[in-house]
């Protein structure tokens, strides 16, 4: 199993680019999140969803966009990135019902660092 | 958004030391809490998740408790190793597993 996927690991864009952070789970989770990592603040949650066809805002989504078509993947979209937005972004899945980890562990990929220039 | 309270926010002790750790939390609409091990590099890695009020967790030589009726939850690591050093997150959840929110974490460093 190689758990949560996420490419690229690193990424430069210039103010007003678009991009895609892609994340993939081969766990068969059904809850995936996206997190973003500043310094001196916990991770916060971008967006998350609980199945496929099925998102939700977390607690800073602005700026960013998701979409779930299956349950394996979990894309997180920047519009119109900002310096603001330059971070290290973490996708996270869980499974609701247990496996080897338990109910609702989170299982984080290795993290995407992006810098918007 | 839930005001999540860790402390200390860093903290050094020798080799074979034990040592513990805080996370405060709101008490109301509690779900679950999360304690995560987060070293330098890498990712964060699952500790434990517990959700009833009393639970208390061991992994080798960390273990955890939880009162969710006052809102506060205890990391304790027996006999600090090197290895040990890594930044400890809690996080704890609301009103549903949906939404875990992360405190800053503490960051523990053991000295050899």
């Amino acid at each position: 199993n190689a758990g949560v996927t996420q490419t690229p690991k690193f990424q430069v864009l210039k103010t007003g680019q678009s991009m895609t952070l892609q994340c993939a789970q081969d766990m068969n989770h059904e809850y995936m999140s996206w997190y973003r990592q500043d310094p001196g603040m916990g991770l916060r949650l971008i967006h998350y969803s609980v199945g496929a066809g099925i998102t939700d805002q977390g607690e800073v989504p602005n700026g960013y966009n998701v979409s779930r078509s299956t349950t394996e993947d979990f894309p997180l979209r920047l519009l119109s990135a900002a310096p603001s937005q330059t971070s290290v972004y973490f996708c996270a899945s869980s499974s609701r019902t247990g496996g080897i980890s338990g109910a609702n562990v989170l299982t984080f990929g290795a993290g995407s660092r992006l810098t918007v220039l | 958004i839930l005001n999540v309270e860790q402390s200390p926010q860093s903290l050094h002790v020798q080799e074979g030391d034990s040592t513990n750790f805080t996370c405060s939390f709101p008490s109301s609409n509690f779900y679950a809490l999360h304690w995560y091990r987060w070293e330098t590099a890498k990712s964060p890695e699952a500790l434990f998740v517990m959700t009833l009020n009393g639970d208390e967790k061991k992994k080798g030589r960390i273990s955890a408790t939880l009162n969710t009726k006052e809102g506060y939850s205890y990391l304790y690591i027996k006999g600090s190793q090197p290895e040990d050093s890594a930044t400890y997150l809690c996080a704890p959840s609301s009103g549903g597993y949906q939404k875990v929110t992360f405190g800053i974490g503490t960051k523990l460093q053991v000295i050899p």
